[in-house]
């Protein structure tokens, strides 16, 4: 079995400003986690993915995530702000257990709204 | 342009008159899924295929139909659609091999079932 929980639904910031998007998952497996995102009207699009290579991952657009184990967290950040970075995000994870099935299990999503 | 397509990207039907929105790709990937996107609960998976020929149910198969009769294309098929399957749609393809390798997803199809 496998879940997600992002912990903010919505998070406003500043431009300019960091970013920090949090997610924590679980599953019985090794896990591979994804961060997509979503702009309005537009379908999804991968930011980054970890897939037990480095624990650090770097993605589009100035974004990156920390693998932590031990936290069972997954939280995306970004240095500076943009206005472009509105958007909702989603926290995804998935695992090699699912015998085939490389279902995606989503988060409920964060809606980021940049503050000019 | 590797891409998944989805039509009608915009759809208003009534309850009971049967539809089918169809997904195609065109990367020759062997696995494909739909979901629908629901506000606060994300996306969930309704079907999918390993391969052509080869489906099975996700977490909400209820009242959904699919076939995978080639390996581009991907149709998801509500018989006698309800108010309730109202959503917004997405197909999405991948390399059937392990769970590293990125789903593309189509653009979306949002239906309305009046």
């Amino acid at each position: 079995a496998q879940s997600v929980t992002q912990l903010d639904s919505h998070v406003s910031v500043s431009e300019g400003t960091p970013v920090l998007l949090r997610c924590n998952y679980s599953s019985s497996y090794s896990p591979s986690l994804f961060w997509y995102v979503q702009h309005p009207n537009k379908g999804l699009q991968l930011l980054l993915k970890y897939t037990s290579a480095a624990t650090l991952v770097k993605g589009i657009n100035g974004f990156e995530a920390e693998f932590k184990k031990s936290e069972t967290s997954f939280h995306l950040t970004k240095p500076s702000a943009h206005m472009s970075d509105a958007a909702e995000y989603f926290c995804v994870v998935t695992a090699s257990s699912n015998f085939g099935n490389e279902k995606l299990t989503f988060g409920t999503g964060t809606r980021l709204t940049i503050i000019p | 342009e590797a891409q998944v397509t989805q039509n009608p990207r915009y759809l208003i039907t009534v309850t009971g008159k049967k539809l089918t929105v169809t997904c195609s790709q065109n990367m020759n990937h062997e696995y494909m899924s739909w979901y629908r996107q629901d506000p606060g609960l994300g996306l969930r998976q309704i079907y999918y295929s390993m391969n052509v020929e080869v489906t099975d149910k996700g977490d909400v198969p209820e009242g959904y139909k699919v076939s995978r009769k080639e390996k581009r294309n991907f149709p998801l098929i509500l018989e006698s659609p309800s108010p309730n399957q109202t959503s917004l749609y997405f197909c999405a393809s991948s390399l059937y091999s392990g769970t590293t390798y990125e789903q593309y997803f189509g653009p979306g199809t949002r239906l309305t079932v009046t």
